[in-house]
């Protein structure tokens, strides 16, 4: 299995709203519903946002949405905020009790 | 609150075996899977693998042949090592709790230790 693919960064100005993606195949994330997004700033343990693609964990501001289409995941940022700048990282279930983590994504406020 | 703390050696030789250690603070750790997940410098998250609380392991294919998990449920520790190291496996190690689905297919990571660094270095 490979990584899942995001793209390297992504920014936006405070305020806004920005998507990140995370594309899989039909045997990962186009299989399961078990897709998460983790935000990760340096130095600190990742936290987990979102959980079965759009199941928000208590705690977690209603700006932070998840979604999936066949074999992408999709996480939106709105209302973007200067400590909302650090690295997303995806997950997938991917069968055979085997997980797959996206290559992180930087998020910018600009 | 729950709780995962990594302990270990900070530095390992090349070759020689990395051993790692995480203290859950919970009171049963049956419920749940229990993950390691590194982080190499200037890199991403990859994830290592998984003990169930039966003890049942799963890894990450491309570590496979080099890594073994365990779990002691009386000491509510679980436990990694890696054998053959190489400075490739110099990275930031968490430990992280895994929340399997009503069949026990693993979900999502809700827990995560601080991390511990370990460098392979002569």
């Amino acid at each position: 299995q490979s990584a899942l693919t995001q793209p390297p960064s992504a920014s936006g100005s405070p305020g806004q709203s920005v998507t990140i993606t995370c594309t899989g195949t039909g045997s990962d994330i186009g299989a399961y519903y078990y897709v998460s997004w983790y935000q990760h700033h340096p130095g600190k343990a990742p936290r987990l946002l979102i959980y079965e693609v759009d199941k928000r964990i208590s705690g977690v501001p209603n700006r932070f949405s998840g979604t999936k289409s066949r074999n992408t995941a999709s996480l939106t940022v709105s209302g973007l905020r200067a400590d909302d700048e650090a690295d997303y990282y995806c997950t997938s279930y991917a069968g055979d009790n085997i997980v797959l983590f996206g290559g992180g994504t930087r998020l910018t406020v600009l | 609150q729950v709780r995962l703390q990594e302990s270990g050696p900070g530095l390992v030789k090349p070759s020689e075996t990395l051993s790692l250690t995480c203290t859950v603070s919970i009171d049963s750790m049956t419920d749940f899977h229990w993950s390691w997940i590194r982080q190499p410098p200037g890199k991403g998250l990859q994830w290592i693998g998984l003990v169930f609380a039966n003890g049942t392991t799963t890894y990450n294919p491309s570590l496979k042949s080099r890594v073994n998990m365990s779990v002691d449920k009386s000491k509510r520790q679980f436990y990694v090592q890696m054998r053959s190291v190489t400075p490739a496996d110099t990275a930031l190690y968490y430990c992280a709790r895994d929340v399997p689905d009503f069949s026990g297919l693993s979900n999502y990571f809700d827990y995560w230790g601080q991390g511990i660094q370990v460098t392979v270095s002569s």
